[in-house]
């Protein structure tokens, strides 16, 4: 079952504005993972966040975490025409399921030059 | 750098027939994982594998679907019958570990699979 819940489902910006994306989960985690999917592949692994971390940094990425709201958000800054993808939050399972993890449905965003 | 890899990369096949996928993780992983991707949906895990033992097939459809990975290297996902349903990309993915919670999975590129 699908835990994670991105919003929103679909976004279209311009080159060089900033792209956000959120993420909403069910139950209590350890970490929470953002990954990529350029069309018809594989996914990339993009940023990982910690249960007691609050925001982190890669580059043109940052994410936020807020565990009291389940929450999560994934800003990308100055977007690119090469950002074009689907993004999908990650989040942790329980012990008895090796702790493999949960997306969502992700969110499809389009950036145009 | 190292890359998981999967084959084929795309097969079309009628229901009722038998299709199989193989994944070769990166080197040294001992976890991997086989993911089923409805088009527009999230990646569902299907199995995980901790080097040639199972550790969760609960989301297997077991009367159909069979996965091995016999010697704790590659693996394969095999479906037998195919039905309409069974119509998704098949990613694979592997951890160095078995906490994927802390670790990134590191995904091929999928098997999309068409059935008739």
């Amino acid at each position: 079952s699908q835990q994670g819940e991105e919003d929103p489902q679909a976004l279209s910006i311009q080159e060089g504005e900033n792209a956000t994306m959120n993420c909403s989960y069910k139950t209590s985690i350890n970490n929470l993972q953002w990954y990529r999917q350029n069309s018809g592949r594989g996914l990339v692994h993009l940023i990982l966040i910690r249960s007691n971390e609050r925001e982190k940094h890669s580059g043109r990425l940052r994410v936020t975490l807020d565990t009291s709201k389940k929450s999560s958000s994934l800003l990308i800054t100055a977007s690119r025409a090469a950002d074009t993808a689907s993004y999908f939050c990650a989040t942790d399972g329980n012990s008895n399921s090796g702790y493999a993890l949960n997306f969502g449905k992700g969110t499809s965003l389009l950036v145009t030059p | 750098e190292a890359e998981v890899a999967q084959s084929p990369r795309y097969k079309i096949t009628e229901k009722s027939q038998a299709v199989a996928f193989w994944c070769d993780p990166i080197s040294g992983h001992a976890t991997l994982y086989w993911y089923r991707q409805i088009l527009g949906q999230g990646p569902e895990l299907l199995v995980q594998f901790q080097d040639e033992s199972v550790v969760d097939d609960s989301q297997l459809p077991k009367d159909r679907f069979s996965a091995e990975r016999l010697k704790g290297v590659d693996s394969t996902l095999k479906i037998q019958p195919a039905e309409l349903g069974d119509s998704a990309m098949y990613l694979c993915a592997s951890t160095p570990t078995g906490q994927a919670t802390y670790n990134e999975q590191f995904f091929g590129p999928g098997t999309r699979l068409t059935v008739l």
